[in-house]
């Protein structure tokens, strides 16, 4: 297993554009978590899955946030209508369904919107 | 959970130990204490957890006191890889139906000197 994949690692989208991130959590792994970082701050939490299932979404910024897992397993965020604010890290992050083990994240997609 | 204060930012010697300090002073019984670090433009790594007892393992110790209200992580010979932002974060154990997200706070900058 090669941990947590994100793709694409940098996108660059002009304001307005919708755009489309992949996760793809460690395999064993229920629990799928979205975040998003921006400069000099700590990942900020957006949502979560468990399976197919999301659990938690009323952290998500604004309705042009949404995310699915439809099979669970891998997940898509998208950022319809994008702004200039919305550029930032997003990452995601998997983890088994209970327990105290710490979550593996993936090394994140840049956005930049101009 | 619980909220988290660390410095903002740290120097350590190159092949010193680096003691990372953190306090939580309204941390719950449940509540476990992890450490993260985020080496620039890469997501968190997971580093270490304990609940009360002082732990270690093959990339550092955690030292936690006794009433639970303090932590410090420890890296007993810093290298230069080591520089990153390292984050203190309380949380109870995952069970179904609770999100038990990660707040990541500021985090403290350890920058390890040549």
């Amino acid at each position: 297993d090669t941990g947590v994949s994100q793709d694409p690692r940098h996108k660059i989208t002009k304001r307005g554009q919708n755009v489309t991130f992949r996760c793809d959590p460690i395999s064993e792994h229920n629990r799928l978590y979205w975040y998003r970082q921006t400069l000099g701050q700590g990942p900020e939490f957006l949502t979560y899955f468990q399976n197919e299932a999301q659990l938690e979404k009323s952290r998500l910024l604004s309705d042009r946030f949404s995310a699915e897992r439809p099979k669970g397993s891998f997940s898509t965020l998208e950022i319809q209508r994008t702004e200039q604010g919305d550029s930032a890290m997003y990452l995601c992050a998997s983890s088994p369904t209970g327990g105290i083990g710490g979550y593996t994240f993936g090394s994140g997609t840049r956005l930049t919107v101009v | 959970d619980a909220k988290t204060t660390q410095p903002p930012s740290m120097d350590c010697a190159e092949g010193r130990a680096a003691n990372l300090p953190c306090n939580h002073s309204t941390i719950s019984g449940n509540e476990y204490v992890y450490w993260y670090r985020q080496i620039h433009s890469q997501g968190p790594q997971y580093i270490i957890h304990g609940l009360k007892n002082n732990e270690t393992n093959e990339m550092a110790s955690l030292i936690i006191t006794e009433d639970r209200k303090s932590s410090t992580l420890i890296l007993p010979h810093a290298t230069l890889r080591d520089t990153a932002v390292y984050y203190c974060i309380v949380r109870a154990p995952i069970s179904s139906g609770s999100a038990r997200q990660l707040t990541f706070g500021s985090g403290t900058q350890l920058t390890v000197l040549p």
